[in-house]
């Protein structure tokens, strides 16, 4: 079993679209993450959410929303896509500790 | 924002080697972790440190956690082929209410030439 799954795992799509990645964990954890990964395959965090409530959230562009419907779940919806946009994005849970537990990856390119 | 000093950036090395890698930070953190990266897989924690001075093995790696709680090491003994992929370290400050946010380097990529 998958502890943090992410879907989907590719995502290819034009400049201007509307996406969306998903993220589950099923660790029991209270807290996940979303980290953002670039060519040279530095790693910043982006937000993070304990038991749904936002607690980190970085220098993001709004256009980017992240959405916790519940403690075992993050998303992560992004608007009018730029090219500058394209990456890794990671998905990562955590409880009582900072031990990061990451998910695979959702690589996002932007055309 | 905080940065992290990682070196080597990139490592070339025999198979059955020693590998040593650090970092070092401005900033005091409270934990300090190492993470290793496969290709196309998410960052896999390695070994978590949690007080200053602390001396930490698995299997063939050793990692402290530095006594000024601003650097770590990394030590990875008789590497194997398997040892490819970059190795991360990252400090870590509570950000309260059960959040932690952790401060990443920016990796040390070792190849093994077998």
């Amino acid at each position: 079993d998958t502890a943090v799954s992410q879907t989907p795992k590719y995502l290819v799509t034009q400049m201007g679209n509307d996406k969306s990645i998903k993220c589950e964990q099923n660790l029991g954890h209270d807290t996940m993450y979303w980290y953002k990964q670039d060519s040279k395959k530095f790693l910043k965090i982006m937000f993070s959410y304990n038991n749904k409530e936002l607690i980190i959230n970085e220098t993001v562009p709004n256009r980017f929303s992240p959405k916790s419907p519940d403690k075992a779940h993050l998303n992560l919806h992004i608007n009018s896509l730029e090219l500058g946009d394209s990456a890794v994005y990671f998905c990562a849970s955590s409880q009582h500790t900072g031990e990061l537990f990451f998910g695979e990856g959702s690589r996002l390119t932007v055309l | 924002g905080q940065q992290l000093n990682q070196s080597p950036q990139s490592m070339f090395i025999q198979e059955g080697e020693d590998v040593s890698m650090n970092c070092t930070s401005s900033s005091i953190f409270n934990t300090w972790l190492w993470y290793k990266q496969d290709p196309g897989e998410g960052p896999v924690l390695l070994i978590a440190l949690y007080k200053a001075g602390e001396l930490t093995s698995n299997g063939r790696l050793t990692a402290q956690f530095g006594i000024t709680r601003k650097d770590s090491f990394l030590n990875i003994s008789a590497s194997i082929p398997s040892d490819v992929g970059i190795y991360f370290c990252a400090g870590q400050k509570s950000s309260g209410a059960g959040s932690y946010q952790l401060t990443f380097g920016k990796g040390t990529k070792l190849s093994v030439i077998p």
